[in-house]
């Protein structure tokens, strides 16, 4: 099964709006951790926001917010006022286990920016 | 601090050639991982290292062999290289909350 669904490809966003990419997850471990990564064209992989199974609040990190559901295993992206730089591919992913630090990651999404 | 470095950027290989992908990091991080990335995909664990001197299996570890040559170092290893392995490479290392990942290795097998 997979652990990480992301079930859309790509989506179009007006600059200065705000754009939610969405993630679900399976997992039966009650700690893990879910990330967030921006793959531009360049291809290098930037960490943008982290989420602790365990963490009370909701991870938010400059204009990224993480929305973190935890009864319903998701742990979308909010991406607010949408600047031409942030046109790239977005990759949720998680760890599982208190000692494990390996990822699975989703299919990742597109996400194109309109001037 | 470089964070995690990769060689080479770019490699073209033949069918049946091995090479050796090379990996650094210099964030004292015990883990270190080697991920494939295929077109339009997210990425994939080939193998990885939770300290020195420990290797394990990830996903897709079939055609390939890992080194943890000290705490620093993380060299992957194609045998025998096949055009199914035409790949983006990633190595990263990590603490508990954050994955570093290096530039990547774009290889192509013809």
């Amino acid at each position: 099964a997979q652990k990480i669904t992301q079930t859309q490809p790509g989506m179009f966003v007006q600059e200065k709006e705000a754009v939610t990419l969405d993630c679900t997850y399976d997992t039966s471990d009650p700690s893990y951790g879910l990330f967030w990564y921006k793959q531009p064209s360049s291809g290098e992989m930037i960490f943008l926001i982290y989420q602790g199974s365990y963490d009370q609040q909701n991870a938010t990190e400059g204009r990224y917010s993480l929305n973190f559901q935890k009864a319903r295993k998701s742990a979308n992206l909010v991406i607010s006022a949408s600047q031409l730089g942030d046109s790239a591919m977005y990759f949720c992913a998680m760890r599982e286990g208190r000692n494990d630090y390996k990822l699975s990651f989703g299919a990742g999404t597109t996400v194109t920016v309109r001037a | 601090n470089a964070g995690v470095t990769q060689t080479p950027k770019f490699q073209v290989l033949k069918t049946g050639q091995s090479m050796t992908l090379q990996c650094a990091q210099d964030m004292n991080h015990n883990s270190m991982y080697w991920y494939r990335q295929d077109p339009g995909m997210g990425l994939r664990l080939i193998y990885y290292s939770a300290s020195e001197g420990t290797t394990d299996k990830g996903e897709v570890p079939n055609g390939y062999n890992v080194s943890r040559l000290n705490k620093r170092e993380f060299s992957l290893r194609l045998e025998s290289a096949a055009p199914s392995q035409t790949s983006v490479y990633f190595c990263a290392s990590s603490r508990v909350n954050e994955q570093f990942f290096g530039p990547g290795t774009r290889l192509t097998v013809l």
